[in-house]
């Protein structure tokens, strides 16, 4: 167990739907990643959240969007969904130290249909 | 070209043989080098990790780095069939709190 979490485990939903992804990191980590997992791409680095900040951006498309509450847990919002938005979803947290040092979640499957 | 280029797979091999899995990369800013594990339907978890260039080894795990031809490999020991999931190699160019350039991960199965 890593000690984060992720819900819900799974989702299924319809195109043009929006869902919101939730993510709690390991006690003390400020750091928040998310990433998005496809057969075809592999683990593709989404958005970063430090202590509420965003920090740094990837292949994030307009539709999804992220925040990083007071709390510090995440959530990660993708709406207008389309097929190819279905994924697995991983939330990965880091301390103050070292960023090599990722804790991955269970991850959330998503699919649209 | 992508970042990181990691040779798929499926990898089979028999109990007890020695594994070769490797990543190239493009990006010779990257100084920090991870090998993660992943099992079927759980998270990547983080197995090994070197700086800059050299070797490392943890039990039956050794990993390489080898800078100048952008190059580095992962060597498992006697495999056993719990060794048996997903490796993805990871790279950064800081230790400060920055995203991960994940390899796509090749399969392996050991077979008993």
């Amino acid at each position: 167990d890593s000690g984060v979490t992720q819900t819900p485990k799974h989702l299924i939903t319809a195109t043009g739907q929006r869902v919101t992804l939730r993510c709690s990191p390991r006690s003390g980590d400020l750091s928040v990643y998310w990433y998005q997992q496809s057969l075809d791409q592999g683990l593709q680095f989404l958005i970063q959240y430090y202590n509420g900040e965003e920090r740094a951006k990837g292949n994030i498309l307009e539709r999804f969007s992220a925040q990083q509450f007071p709390d510090l847990h995440s959530e990660l919002n993708l709406s207008s969904l389309e097929l190819g938005d279905s994924a697995l979803y991983f939330c990965a947290s880091s301390g103050s130290g070292s960023s090599y040092e990722q804790y991955f979640g269970p991850g959330t499957r998503l699919t649209v249909t | 070209q992508k970042e990181v280029e990691q040779d798929p797979g499926p990898l089979s091999v028999p109990e007890g043989a020695i594994v070769s899995l490797n990543c190239t990369y493009s990006n010779s800013a990257f100084q920090y080098f991870m090998w993660y594990r992943q099992y079927s339907r759980k998270g990547p978890e983080l197995l090994m990790y070197t700086y800059s260039s050299g070797n490392k080894e943890d039990g039956r795990f050794t990993a390489q780095v080898d800078k100048s031809s952008k190059y580095i490999s992962l060597f498992i020991r006697d495999s056993q069939p719990s060794d048996s999931a997903t490796y993805l190699c990871a790279m950064s160019a800081s230790s400060g709190n920055t995203p991960l350039v994940f390899g796509k991960g090749t399969r392996l199965s050991v077979i008993a």
